[in-house]
């Protein structure tokens, strides 16, 4: 099974802040990665799909690099409305998997 | 616009059968492969079962193999699982997702339909 890490498991931020989520597989993936946001109770939201495309109707804050191994999802300016959880995900092989989730919280 | 509406969550007992639906709409369903995700209370996403637009091929989570069956009906834009002994363990949030290629491209959730398993 394909392991994907997620750094860091939380971390607090201001409003106005570059923010930073790294994903890591324990093997390559090519670019069969996507990267999703939820907010408490509600379902997961896309972001980012094949590591770097920009899901239709998301703000170009968004944005998703990486290959390989080793992946980003960088917001260029954090907003009230970004504070929620993030997970990335492998879709190159079964069973897929999720990484951990980092938790984006107010400074 | 691309829907998905799961139903037919619930509280079941434990070693008990449940079946959910995911309606689909606004893209070509028979084209793409389906897939159950589900979040436990306060945990995060585990994939459960995933199953090609075909119909052909299926996979399962080893958590669930063996008790969960996936299916679709391709003529009523329908995705099922089928879940028998269930245990507590499988008490969570059950979304259905896919991913779309072309214009429409990305993935897509549902809105989640809530399991719980308790005597």
């Amino acid at each position: 099974d394909i392991q994907m890490t997620q750094s860091p498991s939380s971390l607090s931020a201001s409003v106005g802040d570059r923010v930073t989520i790294t994903c890591r597989a324990s093997q390559g993936i090519t670019n069969y990665l996507a990267w999703f946001q939820q907010k408490p109770g509600k379902a997961p939201k896309s972001l980012i799909y094949a590591a770097s495309s920009l899901q239709s109707g998301v703000p170009s804050k968004f944005s998703g690099s990486g290959s390989g191994t080793d992946f980003t999802l960088t917001i260029s300016s954090l907003q009230p409305e970004d504070f929620a959880t993030y997970y990335c995900h492998q879709y190159n092989s079964f069973p897929l998997t999720f990484g951990g989730g980092t938790k984006v919280e107010i400074k | 616009e691309v829907q998905l509406l799961e139903s037919g969550g619930g509280l079941v007992q434990p070693g008990g059968s449940l079946r959910l639906s995911c309606a689909a709409s606004g893209f070509t369903f028979s084209t793409y492969g389906m897939s159950w995700v589900r979040q436990a209370p306060g945990k995060g996403l585990e994939w459960v079962s995933t199953l090609s637009g075909s119909g052909g091929g299926t996979y399962y989570a080893d958590s669930v193999k063996g008790r969960f069956t996936i299916s679709r009906d391709n003529s009523k834009n329908t995705l099922y699982l089928q879940m028998s002994s269930l245990r507590a363990e499988d008490t969570a949030v059950y979304y259905c997702a896919t991913r779309i290629s072309g214009t429409l491209a990305g993935y897509y959730w549902g809105q989640g339909t809530l399991v719980t398993v308790s005597s």
